[in-house]
């Protein structure tokens, strides 16, 4: 399995704080994706990466921002955290030429 | 854009066969996936099909018909540890991005 390390796993916040979340990889795999879970909505991309400060948006990007500056990392940030956002949120990553989505453990986010 | 559609809860018993749909409306199209995820767990890759036809993997199929814009995940033999959440996705397409169904959850009863 890939080695896709999420942190935090668990985090409370409060609405209008900004929270950034991590996604390490250690595959050197080029893509790395952001995706929100919430009950009935299965995955939704926020955003994701194909490449080295190459990122663009997915289906439920608007009060998200990403950061890629070098392979392992991809960051996800909530500039300004609302009750919207509390969900699971996971990371995959996927090589070059793979079908194949690598997952993390997820970070449960709760915005009080 | 893109849209999945796929039933949201299928109920079996052991032993049986499930079969899970999944069509899809694309501007283009890549590959459909499947990936199965338990209660608390991530997502796992199960399949993947970019050509028409069956891809047999154990107890797991998969089927697609590009035509249709359609697609299935066969479970067979069912185990109570196949109770889980299936997803149907498409992609990658050319800038490496996937897009996932709901998700269709599966119950196993004894």
């Amino acid at each position: 399995d890939a080695g896709i390390t999420q942190s935090p796993r668990h985090k409370v916040t409060e609405t209008g704080t900004p929270v950034t979340l991590r996604c390490h990889q250690t595959e050197n795999h080029r893509y790395m994706y952001w995706y929100r879970q919430d009950p009935g909505h299965g995955l939704r991309l926020i955003h994701y990466s194909y490449g080295v400060k190459d990122t663009d948006k997915g289906e439920v990007s608007d009060g998200y921002s990403v950061s890629r500056s070098k392979t392992e990392d991809f960051l996800l940030t909530l500039e300004s955290a609302t009750s919207s956002q509390t969900s699971v949120y996971f990371c995959a990553t996927r090589g070059k030429v793979d079908e194949k989505l690598f997952f993390g453990s997820g970070t449960q986010l709760s915005v009080l | 854009g893109q849209s999945l559609e796929q039933p949201s809860e299928v109920t079996a018993v052991e032993g049986a066969i499930v079969q899970i749909n999944c069509t899809y409306q694309t501007s283009g199209f890549y590959g459909l996936s499947w990936y199965q995820q338990h209660d608390g767990g991530a997502p796992t890759f199960l399949s993947y099909n970019a050509l028409d036809g069956l891809e047999e993997t154990g107890r797991f199929s998969s089927f697609l018909s590009r035509s249709d814009s359609y697609g299935y995940l066969l479970l067979q033999e069912l185990q109570m540890k196949d109770s889980a959440s299936y997803f149907c996705a498409v992609g990658p397409d050319s800038w490496g991005k996937l897009q996932f169904g709901a998700g269709t959850q599966v119950v196993v009863t004894p």
